[in-house]
């Protein structure tokens, strides 16, 4: 069964940084891309970045290029998304998602979210 | 990038309803790479439908996704109280991937 647990979420004051992990299993982790998006309160989800399985790949929406960093260990079967900077309007909760292989890529397995406020 | 406009923003009905909830693109999503999520608070988000009109591994056949182009549409046959949440369609077509506003599923 496929597991997505994700975790390092929590109040952060604006300009702060935060460091997202997700923790996958019951999947060969290395050969799927990974993703993060975000649900602000009262707002609709957001894709924010993708990355390859061998970690050579990676995008961006253009609201966090170059604030946030995704990464991965496939060693221990984590990504990560290192997010500096932060406003305010960045309060959402924060799902993982494993893309699949499929022609498309869909994310079909997401994580339950972990929950960002980003306030003084 | 695309834009998605889901229509009606709440859908009010009751168990035994047909639901039809719609996504309407600003461009042609020509691949019919579509998708529908179901989201409930607290939960993980569920791939309903994917390629526009495949069922995700699990989802029962009261839920079909149609359409071609511009306009898609998610069809929930016959409600079930546990159907009662938000749905977002999704094209993964064009990066960014981008989502609609969302369509609440009420019990009326």
């Amino acid at each position: 069964e496929v597991q997505l647990v994700e975790s390092g979420g929590g109040l952060v004051q604006p300009g702060g940084s935060l460091r997202l992990s997700c923790k996958a299993s019951g999947f060969t982790f290395s050969k799927y891309a990974m993703s993060w998006a975000r649900q602000a309160p009262g707002k609709g989800l957001e894709w924010v970045s993708s990355i390859s399985g061998s970690s050579d790949i990676t995008y961006y929406a253009d609201s966090v290029k170059g604030r946030f960093t995704i990464s991965r260990d496939n060693s221990k079967n984590i990504v990560y998304m290192q997010m500096n900077s932060l406003g305010a309007e960045e309060t959402a909760v924060y799902y993982c998602s494993k893309r699949s292989t499929t022609r498309g890529g869909i994310d079909d397995y997401w994580g339950q979210g972990t929950l960002v406020t980003v306030s003084s | 990038e695309i834009v998605l406009t889901q229509s009606p923003a709440t859908l009010s009905l009751s168990p035994g309803d047909r639901a039809t909830l719609s996504c309407g693109a600003s461009q042609s999503i020509s691949s019919s790479y579509l998708a529908w999520f179901q989201l409930k608070p607290g939960l993980a988000p569920r791939l309903l439908i994917y390629d526009a009109s495949n069922r995700a591994t699990g989802i029962p056949d009261r839920f079909s996704g149609s359409g071609s182009g511009t306009d898609f549409t998610l069809t929930i046959s016959r409600l079930e109280p546990e159907d009662f949440a938000v749905y977002y369609c999704q094209q993964y077509q064009d990066s960014p991937r981008t989502f609609g506003q969302g369509t609440k599923l009420e019990i009326k």
